[in-house]
């Protein structure tokens, strides 16, 4: 199994525009969540899906983010407009059962100048 | 209630030495507590997990001690070596119900020197 595969790596964008990171969860698993981690505020939820629908989206910090998963391999965490405070990385994780067992995926460090 | 929080902030050991992170939890519904270790540029990975039904569990050098009436957790590195350099986290959550997610502490960055 290729593990949790988040695209892209690395991303440099000016504030403003548009940001799409892209998570493939491991096959099968049923959970899948999405954390922003800085250096700040450590590791933070910012949404969750079970089988495909949101379940927890209290910690998305404001309407410019929004995800989706609009099928059981693939989910995708926008940002429009993107601030300079957006930058972090973030970490898409998937389980089979909430709450154990995460396999997270290497991240997406998002710099907005 | 759904915080957890964790210390040092950060540690420094030398080779060979013990490093001891501690983490306490307020949520008595708490009934999953695992440990995440990560590498720079990667992803948090499982370390070590523990169930509030044991006090102690051991996986090589790693040990989670638990303290129920405390709400308290511990990892323990025995003979730290400069391979365990990494941030480490702890975390909990209730896996009845339908809380399905992981609370994190805040991480431990841990220097191993040599």
């Amino acid at each position: 199994d290729a593990g949790v595969i988040q695209s892209p790596r690395h991303e440099v964008t000016e504030m403003g525009q548009e940001v799409t990171l892209r998570c493939k969860p491991i096959s099968g698993h049923d959970y899948l969540f999405w954390y922003r981690q800085t250096m700040m505020r450590g590791l933070e939820l910012l949404i969750y899906f079970n089988n495909n629908v949101p379940i927890d989206d209290s910690g998305m910090p404001e309407d410019r983010f929004s995800a989706k998963m609009p099928n059981a391999s693939f989910s995708t965490l926008k940002i429009q407009p993107s601030e300079p405070r957006d930058s972090a990385v973030y970490f898409c994780a998937s389980t089979l059962q909430g709450g154990f067992g995460y396999t997270f995926g290497s991240g997406t460090r998002l710099t907005v100048v | 209630q759904q915080q957890v929080k964790q210390s040092p902030q950060s540690l420094i050991v030398q080779k060979g030495g013990i490093s001891i992170i501690n983490c306490a939890y307020e949520n008595t519904a708490f009934d999953y507590f695992p440990w995440y270790q990560q590498f720079p540029g990667k992803g948090p990975a499982l370390l070590i997990a523990i169930r509030p039904d044991v006090s102690e569990k051991k996986e090589g050098r790693f040990t989670i001690s638990f303290n129920k009436s405390a709400k308290q957790f511990s990892l323990h590195i025995m003979d730290s070596q400069p391979g365990d350099s990494a941030t480490y986290f702890c975390a909990a959550s209730m896996r009845s119900g339908s809380q399905g997610n992981l609370i994190f502490g805040k991480g431990t960055k841990l220097s191993v020197k040599p």
